[in-house]
């Protein structure tokens, strides 16, 4: 069985400061990772993901994360954060999908509510 | 393209009484997804149907809660009777066959008293 662990419940931080949202998981199989943001009032949207290649991933907005398989760490990083950017942020995984489907669900993290202060 | 909608936004019921929630997914995703999010804690997987049929229900606490997905098209969810510990907000999701993003509704909020 698979497990995610998001240690920070809240990171406060201020408006063009460096921001890091660490996720470990616990897998006996091979995963894909997600991350996933909740802005107030909105469903969760897809931030980024990382399913093969590259270990570091980025997304349109500015954020990047990095796949540590040793570490089993998916970390979210932004070297530069903006008031617009306070959200709560999940980190999730998913078994690979294996011969006969699998079902693609989504484990995910507790959740760590980023707020950038100006 | 319209995104996954949810019905109701928001429930307020009481203890025992019975509730529905509706979810329309992406039109042609055969895969939709329900999740509940309790007060503080993880968004934890309930059910998985590819068109009308039930793939995974592990995640379904109980036999309280049914869920269908009649046609292949929109899903309900139905908690009868509802408990306290039901409250929570409820995401569905919907992704087409054979990919791993999930689009994910903005989730009903249910509040049992």
């Amino acid at each position: 069985a698979q497990s995610v662990t998001q240690l920070d419940s809240q990171v406060p931080v201020f408006e063009e400061a460096p921001v890091e949202l660490r996720c470990n998981y616990s897998s006996s199989v091979s995963v894909y990772l997600f991350w996933y943001v909740q802005y107030p009032n909105q469903g969760l949207q897809l931030l980024l993901k990382y399913l093969s290649g590259s270990t570091l991933v980025e997304s349109i907005n500015g954020f990047e994360a990095e796949f540590n398989k040793s570490q089993t760490s998916f970390h979210l990083r932004k070297p530069s954060v903006h008031i617009s950017d306070t959200a709560e942020y999940f980190c999730a995984v998913s078994e690979l999908p294996y011969y006969g489907g699998a079902t693609n669900k989504l484990i995910f993290g507790t959740g760590t509510l980023l707020a950038v202060q100006p | 393209e319209a995104g996954v909608t949810q019905f109701p936004s928001h429930s307020v019921i009481e203890k025992g009484q019975t509730v529905t929630l509706r979810c329309d997914p992406i039109s042609g995703h055969d895969n939709l997804y329900w999740y509940r999010r309790v007060m503080g804690k993880e968004i934890k997987f309930l059910l998985h149907f590819v068109k009308e049929s039930k793939q995974d229900e592990s995640g379904m606490p109980n036999n309280r809660f049914l869920a269908e997905r009649t046609g292949g098209t929109y899903s309900t969810l139905k908690v009868q009777p509802a408990e306290l510990e039901d409250s929570g907000v409820y995401f569905c999701a919907s992704s087409p066959e054979g990919d791993n993003e999930q689009f994910f509704g903005p989730g009903t909020r249910l509040t049992v008293l």
